[in-house]
């Protein structure tokens, strides 16, 4: 069964301070995988998507990781803003289809002054 | 000014009521979607269309239909036999189904059963 795990639940952090979110997944085969930001009450808003082939991609503050041997992916968030406090959702593609998108459950940031 | 809409933002509902949740994209996109959200879970896909007149059931259709007349819109209803119909709303859409194309979500609609 495909499955993609976020750790952690939830985390709060300084204003100003890095923070590193971690994605594990078993989807295969594999296609894609994409980070959505979403903020407490409105749709998800994709930051990045990495193929098989790239290990990472930026988009501003935003770094995303992968390492597809492992099955792992992470987001880094750099000098975190209070904007930035919203759910990060890992989401994992298989090659073959809509049918086979996985989402994961998100991780929860608070960013506080 | 392009994107997705949901309507209404906010909607109640009696027991045994029939709702149907407005999803409206000028992108246009073949591929739309509805997604069920709740607290302490991923996404779940309710129904998507790859084309007007066609659609199909995702993982939790029971309760549920849609409609697809017109590439610009997918009304979602919400009938009276999904029992726990009380969740966050998602609509989406994509230029296809193919799963390197990026989903565009609306702002959702978060329905209350009474």
């Amino acid at each position: 069964k495909n499955q993609v795990e976020q750790s952690p639940q939830s985390l709060i952090i300084l204003e100003g301070k890095n923070c590193t979110l971690q994605c594990n997944y078993t989807v295969s085969p594999f296609s894609n995988l994409r980070w959505y930001k979403q903020d407490t009450g409105r749709g998800p808003v994709s930051l990045t998507i990495m193929t098989f082939s790239e290990n990472t991609k930026s988009n501003g503050r935003y770094t995303a990781t992968l390492d597809a041997d492992t099955k792992q992916s992470s987001l880094h968030i750099t000098a975190s803003q209070l904007s930035d406090s919203a759910s990060y959702i890992c989401v994992v593609s298989a090659r073959g289809g809509y049918q086979k998108v996985t989402f994961g459950t998100g991780t929860k940031l608070q960013v506080i002054p | 000014d392009g994107g997705i809409t949901q309507s209404p933002k906010y909607l109640f509902r009696k027991e045994g009521q029939n709702v149907t949740l407005s999803c409206e994209q000028n992108l246009n996109h073949d591929a739309m979607y509805w997604y069920r959200q709740d607290p302490g879970q991923g996404l779940r896909l309710i129904y998507y269309s790859q084309i007007v007149n066609d659609f199909q059931k995702g993982d939790i259709a029971e309760g549920y239909s849609v409609s697809r007349e017109k590439k610009e819109s997918f009304p979602l209803t919400v009938t009276s036999a999904q029992k726990n119909p009380t969740a966050f709303y998602l609509c989406a859409s994509s230029i296809d189904v193919r799963s390197t194309d990026t989903q565009y979500f609306g702002p959702g609609t978060r329905l209350t059963v009474l």
